[in-house]
């Protein structure tokens, strides 16, 4: 059973559009959200976290929107650039020394 | 900068032998860590939790014993892959947790045994 759910598979966008990733849970005890944007050949580097004590939070173009009562989580990236292309992961976890739990990820490809 | 580091980041090694691999956390200290296995175009698999002072906890079907985790101190965390052969080649990641639920990746280690 898939805890975590992440769509699409994979996204081409032009560069200067708004990618968006989306990703569903079912474990309501998840209170942790966070999202990891790895390069090929790199490990995953945090991007942008939320607890679902708030609906949307903001960090540079990066953009977190949140959903408890649907338990759906989702990431916006404004004006996309060619460097963003990478794989991007969502994740959940719950209190305590719990591992994240990942979506499959999603490949995004951002074309001049 | 980097807050959790792994190393090698690339190692080959023959099948048969051992291999071990760091991960630190470089300005905290981590009770745990986590060790996952990632195969090309795929997600992370968590292999085991890595408990400060104790015992793994490793997920199912992964081979204790092939798959060797010591978390000696605060900030080390070991996995040694055990009798290597070519299947165990991957990209090995390591995780810590920084206060509360920030969890860092290392940048990897890359096995490739022949």
């Amino acid at each position: 059973q898939q805890q975590v759910k992440q769509s699409p598979q994979s996204l081409i966008v032009q560069k200067g559009g708004i990618p968006i990733i989306n990703c569903a849970y079912e474990n309501t005890a998840f209170d942790y959200f966070p999202w990891y944007q790895q390069f090929p050949g790199k490990g995953p580097a945090l991007l942008i976290a939320i607890r679902p004590d708030v609906s949307e939070k903001k960090e540079g173009r990066f953009t977190i929107s949140f959903n408890k009562s649907a338990k759906q989580f989702s990431l916006h990236i404004m004006d996309s650039q060619p460097g963003d292309s990478a794989t991007y992961f969502c994740a959940a976890s719950m209190a305590g020394n719990t591992p994240l739990v990942f979506g499959k990820g999603t490949r995004l490809s951002v074309i001049a | 900068g980097a807050v959790v580091s792994q190393h090698p980041s690339r190692v080959i090694c023959k099948s048969g032998t051992s291999v071990k691999i760091e991960c630190r956390s470089l300005d905290f200290q981590a009770t745990t860590m986590f060790w996952y296995r990632q195969f090309p175009k795929q997600s992370l698999m968590l292999m085991a939790t890595s408990n400060e002072g104790s015992k793994a906890t490793y997920e199912q079907g992964v081979e204790k014993d092939k798959f060797l985790i010591n978390h000696a101190s605060l900030t080390l965390s070991t996995l040694t892959v055990t009798s290597a052969h070519p299947e165990d080649s991957s990209f090995y990641i390591c995780s810590a947790r920084r206060g509360g639920n920030t969890i860092y990746f290392g940048e990897g280690s890359w096995l490739t045994v022949v």
